[in-house]
């Protein structure tokens, strides 16, 4: 079946720092990819979206790259900011009927 | 503004004792779904409706009910909840044309004690 795994957390980084948080997923057909943001106490925000392979979505400096060949869709930010603190999911959609998400990755930035 | 709204946001009750979750979203869309997230677990959906009077069951319906008699609505139902209910609710409504993005509630932390 089709199913999402992404790198486990927590993360916490500094300032500025690098981001790259992992998803690789397993789908048959040809699957729409998502990121989605959840903030504290908050529901899940649709952070970038791909539907087709080698597309890039972006969003609020954060990339992800829909990677065919390797089946996978890394988020990635060149500078976090202590406001990117967060769960990150990652998920796919291969049906109008269901989406898939992964376990979710919590980040943090530390000032 | 398009939105889904959930009530109540937090509910405490106590074992058996019998819950609904409302949702409501206002982008007439005809597909709307329900997941629980727990730690560790991600989202996991409980059921969805394709339209009016279509529903099904996704992941993990056990102990749930849904009903779907209007296009806005789609009621959560907890028959006899148990302390493994406890957990955070979303509703979601998705789109008719791909790419299938899913707009959420703000959700629902429910502890049954």
């Amino acid at each position: 079946g089709n199913s999402v795994t992404q790198m486990e957390g927590p993360v916490t980084l500094s300032e500025e720092a690098f981001l790259t948080i992992n998803c690789t997923y397993t789908a048959t057909g040809y699957p729409s990819l998502f990121w989605y943001v959840q903030y504290p106490g908050e529901g899940l925000q649709l952070l970038l979206k791909a539907t087709k392979a080698d597309d890039k979505g972006s969003n609020k400096g954060f990339e992800a790259t829909y990677r065919k060949e390797t089946t996978s869709f890394h988020l990635e930010k060149g500078s976090v900011q202590v406001s990117d603190s967060a769960v990150y999911f990652c998920a796919l959609s291969v049906h109008r009927r269901d989406m898939r998400f992964g376990a979710g990755t919590r980040l943090t930035v530390k000032p | 503004e398009a939105q889904v709204t959930q009530n109540p946001r937090y509910l405490i009750t106590v074992t058996g004792k019998k819950l609904t979750v409302t949702c409501s979203q206002n982008m007439n869309h005809e597909y709307m779904s329900w997941y629980r997230q727990d730690p560790g677990l991600g989202l996991r959906q409980i059921y969805y409706s394709m339209n009016v009077e279509v529903t099904d069951k996704g992941d993990v319906p056990e102990g749930y009910k849904v009903s779907r008699k209007e296009k806005r609505n789609f009621p959560l139902i907890l028959e006899s909840p148990s302390p493994n209910q406890t957990s955070l609710y979303f509703c979601a409504t998705k789109r008719e044309e791909g790419p299938y993005e899913q707009y959420f509630g703000p959700g629902t932390r429910l502890t049954v004690t």
